[in-house]
C-alpha cells in the first residue's frame, strides 16, 4: 500500500537555525497538510495546500513557517528561524479529496 | 473556528470489555468526522469515519455514532483486545473543507 514518507525521521537544530521538513506524497494527492503534535499533546492542524496555495492556515503557522512543492512532488515545510517551542513532530497528510486523508510517517523536531 | 472537545483523557478498560470515547464539535456546518489510532511513536492512522448524512456505521468490533443536532459523535469499541491500546483522537472537518481540528485525544489501556 502507497505510504505518505518524510524525511528526515529526526532533526536536530540549533535555535535560530532554519529547517526544512520533507515530504513526498502519494502520486494521486491533491491535498496536503502540515500537522504538528507536542510530545503528549494533541495534532494540531498547521497549513493545508491546494492548487499550488495555501488554503488555510492556523494561528500557529506565522511568518517564521512557510510551504512549498518545489518539483511537483515534494511537499516542504520551512521553518525560518526555529525556537525551543517548535519542538515536536510534524506530520505532513495528503489526500485525493478533504476526506481521509493519510498522515506520513513524521520527523520529530528537536530545537536546542 | 471549529473546536473539538474530547472525553475522557484516559480509559482503563478489562479485555473483552466496551470503551466509549466521546467527543463534540461546536461548527454545526462540520459535515465530517474521523477516528485516528495512534500507536506509541507512530502516525496517526484513520480508523473509522462518519459523514453526517448518517447517524451510525461500524465496521467489525469499532462503531461511531453521530449525533448531528446535540454536536456529539463517538467512538465505540467493543471486545477489546490489548492491541486496541493506543492514543484515540476524534477529528472535525471545518465549514471551509479545509482542516481538520482534533480532539486532545483519549489514551486507552486494555489489560489481559
Amino acid at each position: 500500500e502507497p505510504e505518505v514518507t518524510q524525511t528526515p525521521s529526526h532533526q536536530v537544530t540549533q535555535m535560530g537555525q532554519e529547517v526544512i521538513l520533507r515530504c513526498v506524497p502519494i502520486s494521486n494527492h491533491l491535498y496536503f497538510y502540515w500537522y504538528r503534535q507536542i510530545l503528549g499533546q494533541k495534532v494540531e492542524f498547521l497549513v493545508s495546500f491546494y492548487n499550488n496555495e495555501i488554503s488555510e492556515k492556523s494561528e500557529i503557522f506565522d511568518d517564521q513557517f512557510s510551504v512549498e512543492r518545489p518539483d511537483g512532488s515534494n511537499f516542504t515545510l520551512k521553518i525560518r528561524s526555529t525556537k525551543l517551542e517548535d519542538s515536536a513532530m510534524y506530520f505532513c497528510a495528503g489526500g485525493t479529496g478533504v476526506k481521509g486523508y493519510t498522515f506520513g510517517s513524521g520527523t520529530r523536531l528537536t530545537v536546542v | 473556528g471549529e473546536n473539538v472537545e474530547q472525553h475522557p483523557s484516559t480509559l482503563s478498560v478489562q479485555e473483552g470489555d466496551s470503551a466509549v470515547i466521546k467527543c463534540t464539535y461546536s461548527d454545526s456546518a462540520s459535515n465530517y468526522f474521523p477516528w485516528y489510532k495512534q500507536e506509541l511513536g507512530k502516525r496517526p492512522q484513520l480508523i473509522i469515519d462518519i459523514r453526517s448524512n448518517v447517524g451510525e456505521k461500524k465496521d467489525q468490533r469499532i462503531a461511531v455514532t453521530l449525533n448531528k443536532t446535540a454536536k456529539h459523535f463517538s467512538l465505540h469499541i467493543t471486545e477489546t483486545q490489548p492491541e486496541d491500546s493506543a492514543v484515540y483522537f476524534c477529528a472535525a472537518l471545518n465549514q471551509a473543507g479545509t482542516a481538520l481540528i482534533f480532539g486532545k485525544g483519549t489514551t486507552l489501556s486494555v489489560s489481559s
